[in-house]
């Protein structure tokens, strides 16, 4: 069975400060992983997506995520934080090639501070 | 934008009744999934649907129970509503091809708001 553990159900940062939020995952074969943004009262947005090609992603808002098959984690970076990346961010993985049957971690929140 | 849209967006139901919440994919998708988002919570897979045939299923109760139709809408019906079924629901759309392996990526929609009281 796969699952994701997100570190952390509330991150704050700084404005401007790096931004770094943990998961970890847990795949029985090669998993893809992925991280959505949630905006309050708004559906799931895709930032990135791991699909067994390079082990650092980037995706859009100048967010990245780092693949360590040795830790088996995802964490998602971004090196400076904006205000509007105030957010709730969901951490997921599915079975191979079938990124519709999306296993979501429980979420962090990432609050900015001015 | 995501081109997945769906209705209504808010709902308030009365606990027992029957609800069904509707989702457009885009176009072209054959796939929906269906996910239910408790307040606090990572979205939870309900079921999926592939060219109008149940194709998985999480762990969800029978009274949750799906269609989709051959322009690959799709409908989510819930019967004897409980309080807990409370929360957003959201449908996501996507290709598969014929060995069912996704030939691109799914699209959430925005989502329907549903209150049970």
């Amino acid at each position: 069975a796969q699952s994701v553990t997100q570190l952390g159900s509330h991150v704050s940062v700084s404005e401007g400060a790096l931004v770094l939020l943990r998961c970890n995952y847990s795949s029985s074969v090669p998993p893809y992983l992925f991280w959505y943004v949630q905006y309050p009262n708004q559906g799931l947005q895709l930032l990135l997506k791991y699909t067994s090609a390079a082990t650092l992603v980037k995706g859009i808002n100048g967010f990245e995520a780092e693949f360590k098959k040795s830790e088996t984690s995802f964490h998602l970076t971004k090196p400076s934080a904006h205000m509007s990346d105030a957010a709730e961010y969901f951490c997921a993985v599915s079975e191979g090639n079938r990124d519709d049957k999306i296993i979501f971690g429980k979420g962090t929140r990432l609050h900015i501070l001015p | 934008e995501t081109g997945v849209t769906q209705s209504p967006t808010h709902l308030i139901k009365t606990r027992g009744q029957q609800v069904t919440l509707r989702c457009s994919s885009q176009s072209g998708h054959n796939t929906v999934s269906w996910y239910q988002q408790a307040l606090g919570q990572g979205p939870q897979f309900i079921f999926q649907y592939y060219r109008e045939e149940e194709n998985g299923r999480g762990n969800f109760p029978p009274r949750f129970s799906g269609l989709q139709f051959p322009n690959y809408s799709s409908e989510l019906n819930v019967n004897a509503l409980e309080l807990d079924d409370s929360a957003l629901y959201l449908c996501a759309s996507s290709l598969a091809g014929k060995s069912r392996t996704l030939e691109g990526r799914a699209f959430f929609g925005q989502g329907t708001r549903l209150t049970v009281v």
